[in-house]
């Protein structure tokens, strides 16, 4: 399977963009890269996925570097809301199977 | 929008006890996984299901089974409890595709099971 490398901890203030990174440098050609966030004592939610170009949604954006061996996570405007625990996860579809395996992930502290 | 729902949301066991937790996968989501949750510790993927057959197994003790119905819910039965196994367990749904490219899974609330 392959992993990711995520910081463990990252913070950023209110109102400002946050750009989280993440390695995966075994990644297989058909991998997509997937990001979640779990708040606490929730369960992990979908935040934006990408294959090989860059994707844009109402919560986020992603960057996919042109080798796909690394990604970047980015929130525009970071609120309080979104302090959370945010995982990059790696879509095993090249082995065929879909099981997700969550690295140790960033947690994200937003100071007011 | 319908979600994914988990039951019960709070279970407490004592050890050698037998526990089962229900999930209920969004309608029309033909893919069933489990994740269980140790106290500050990331999630772990169990098992997974597809139209009611295993796909996928991961780090799931023998103590415990696993199966999909036929109207997609699942059920996770765990036996002989032991103190390490309170943690968080959830359950999460995707519709697999046709080509199995997007694996959007969407997941439930959890359970907590807290064995004494």
């Amino acid at each position: 399977d392959a992993k990711t490398t995520q910081p463990n901890s990252m913070e950023s203030n209110e109102e400002e963009p946050v750009h989280l990174p993440c390695n995966h440098s075994t990644i297989s050609g058909t991998d997509y890269i997937h990001w979640y966030r779990q708040l606490p004592s929730q369960g992990p939610e979908y935040v934006i996925h990408g294959l090989t170009s860059n994707v844009n949604n109402r919560m986020a954006s992603l960057a996919i570097a042109e080798d796909r061996k690394s990604s970047t996570l980015i929130l525009h405007r970071a609120t309080l809301r979104d302090a959370a625990v945010y995982y990059c996860i790696l879509d095993g579809a090249t082995s065929g199977t879909y099981k997700y395996i969550f690295g140790t992930g960033t947690r994200l502290k937003v100071l007011a | 929008a319908a979600g994914v729902i988990q039951s019960p949301r709070h279970l407490i066991k004592e050890k050698r006890e037998t526990a089962t937790l229900k999930c209920y996968p969004i309608p029309r989501h033909d893919t069933v996984y489990w994740y269980q949750q140790g106290p500050g510790q990331d999630p772990q993927f169990l098992i997974s299901f597809y139209e009611k057959m295993q796909s996928d197994k991961g780090s799931i003790p023998d103590r415990f089974s696993a199966q999909q119905f036929s109207d997609y819910h699942s059920e996770l039965n765990m036996s002989s409890l032991e103190l390490g196994d309170s943690a968080l367990y959830f359950c999460a749904s995707s519709p697999r595709g046709t080509s199995g490219s997007l694996n959007e899974q969407y997941f439930g609330p959890g359970t907590r099971l807290t064995v004494t």
